[in-house]
């Protein structure tokens, strides 16, 4: 299994602009998760899917923030407009709840975001 | 979800055992023990996890005190690969949040 795949990698982009991050989960894992990594706050839940369906979205800061699940292999992570305050590491991590437990998720490479 | 307290950081010497600690004095019966760590530039990555007896895999070993309000992470042969944060986190099964805290960094020096 190729693992939670993440892309870009890599991010700059200048405030103001839309960043789209993408995110495919472990095929067969039904829960997904947004996390976002910075030094001052360390690992943050932005929002969980299970089985597609957005059930907790507390921890996304903002209405720029939009999260999206089409269909079990593909999720987005969307900021319009993008802020410097923005910038971070932002990780996918999935998991199976029948057959893990929530508890045991899989994250992904990140996505390294800099806002200019 | 119960609050846990670890060192902030810790050495040990390649080859020999890390014995990293946890304390979560205030877990709840059907919480359980969940360890991750994060090396360098990469994702957390998911180690191991229990929520009464000791537990053991291919790359750890948890060790969870009888009153489960303490546990100990052992990675036997520590490697310098092994150079981490490492998280505890205690949490639901059949929840799905999970705090991360701040972690131990343990460096695993030649």
């Amino acid at each position: 299994d190729a693992g939670v795949i993440q892309s870009p990698r890599h991010e700059v982009t200048e405030m103001g602009q839309e960043v789209t991050l993408r995110c495919k989960p472990i095929s067969g894992h039904n829960s997904l998760f947004w996390y976002r990594q910075t030094m001052m706050r360390g690992l943050e839940l932005l929002i969980y899917f299970n089985n597609n369906v957005p059930i907790d979205d507390s921890g996304m800061p903002e209405d720029r923030f939009s999260a999206k699940m089409p269909n079990a292999s593909f999720s987005t992570l969307k900021i319009q407009p993008s802020e410097p305050r923005d910038s971070a590491v932002y990780f996918c991590a999935s998991s199976s709840l029948a057959v893990l437990g929530a508890g045991e998720q899989y994250f992904g490479p990140g996505t390294r975001l800099t806002v200019t | 979800d119960a609050k846990t307290t670890q060192p902030t950081s810790m050495d040990c010497a390649e080859g020999r055992a890390a014995n990293l600690p946890c304390n979560h004095s205030t877990i709840s019966g059907n919480e359980y023990v969940y360890w991750y760590r994060q090396i360098h530039s990469q994702g957390p990555q998911y180690i191991i996890h229990g929520l009464k007896n000791n537990e053991t895999n291919e790359m750890a070993s948890l060790i969870i005190t009888e009153d489960r309000k303490s546990s100990t992470l052992i990675l036997p042969h520590a490697t310098l690969r092994d150079t981490a944060v490492y998280y505890c986190i205690v949490a639901l099964s059949s929840g799905y949040a999970l705090n991360f805290g701040k972690g131990t960094s343990l460096l695993v020096t030649p």
